[in-house]
């Protein structure tokens, strides 16, 4: 059974650069046709997906965030990392990392997250 | 980018009922569709994958359908543990999120 767990400082200063590591158990990160991706919830709002990367180091991410982050992977210790810089109280929120397993089609690939990490809180403040 | 619709956002209902929530997409998605539930303070949880498979595990009162535009959520008979809050996703581009629809007791 996969498992993921966020890590990082649940309290980040204005302008600094947030730090999140998940860390996958129960599989090697390196396996399988999987992304892994990272995922936020403010408060009491709905899902955002931030970007996700391959275990190749392939990435991918959200237009709205690209500019400010940065995801990377180190299969030695079966980790991938999150990195979002110049935070303001807008970053404030749950984050996920979660698998985001595919499937093929005749029309291509469809991807979902079909595991995830229980979420740890990051609130920016001063 | 491709914007999610929800509705209702929220609805009441009792134990045994039926249950419709809807999903749109702001343009076509064929079957790229992704439904997910949410309890308070957890996780998301995958129910419903390509508009109508059904991850496994998940009861079979489960049920997801359409493709295009406009898709589907249904629970053919609400139990205690499905009150929770309901996420459409869609894998088409750059994945993104309805807004959700909350499922509380009548």
């Amino acid at each position: 059974q996969v498992q993921l767990q966020e890590s990082g400082p649940g309290l980040v200063k204005p302008s600094q650069t947030l730090s999140l590591t998940c860390t996958v158990s129960g599989g090697s990160i390196s396996s399988g046709s999987y992304y892994w991706s990272w995922i936020r919830q403010p408060a009491g709002k709905g899902l955002e997906w931030i970007g996700r990367i391959y275990t190749s180091g392939s990435t991918n991410y959200n237009p709205s965030l690209k500019s400010r982050v940065t995801i990377s992977v180190d299969t030695s210790k079966n980790q991938f990392s999150l990195k979002l810089s110049s935070v303001t109280a807008a970053d404030t929120a749950v984050y996920y990392c979660a698998r985001d397993s595919g499937k093929l089609y005749s029309s291509g690939w469809l991807y979902y997250f079909d595991y995830w990490g229980q979420g740890t809180l990051v609130t920016v403040s001063s | 980018d491709i914007q999610m619709t929800q509705s209702p956002s929220s609805l009441s209902a009792s134990v045994g009922d039926r249950v419709t929530i809807t999903c749109r997409a702001s343009q076509s998605i064929s079957s790229y569709l992704n439904w997910y539930q949410q309890k308070p303070g957890k996780a998301p949880k995958l129910l419903i994958y390509a508009a109508s498979s059904l991850q496994s595990g998940v009861p079979s009162r489960f049920s997801g359908s359409g493709s295009g535009t406009d898709f589907t959520l249904t629970i053919s008979s609400l139990q205690p543990e499905d009150f929770a809050t309901y996420y459409c996703q869609q894998s088409y581009s750059t994945p993104s999120f309805g807004p959700g629809t909350k499922v509380d007791i009548k």
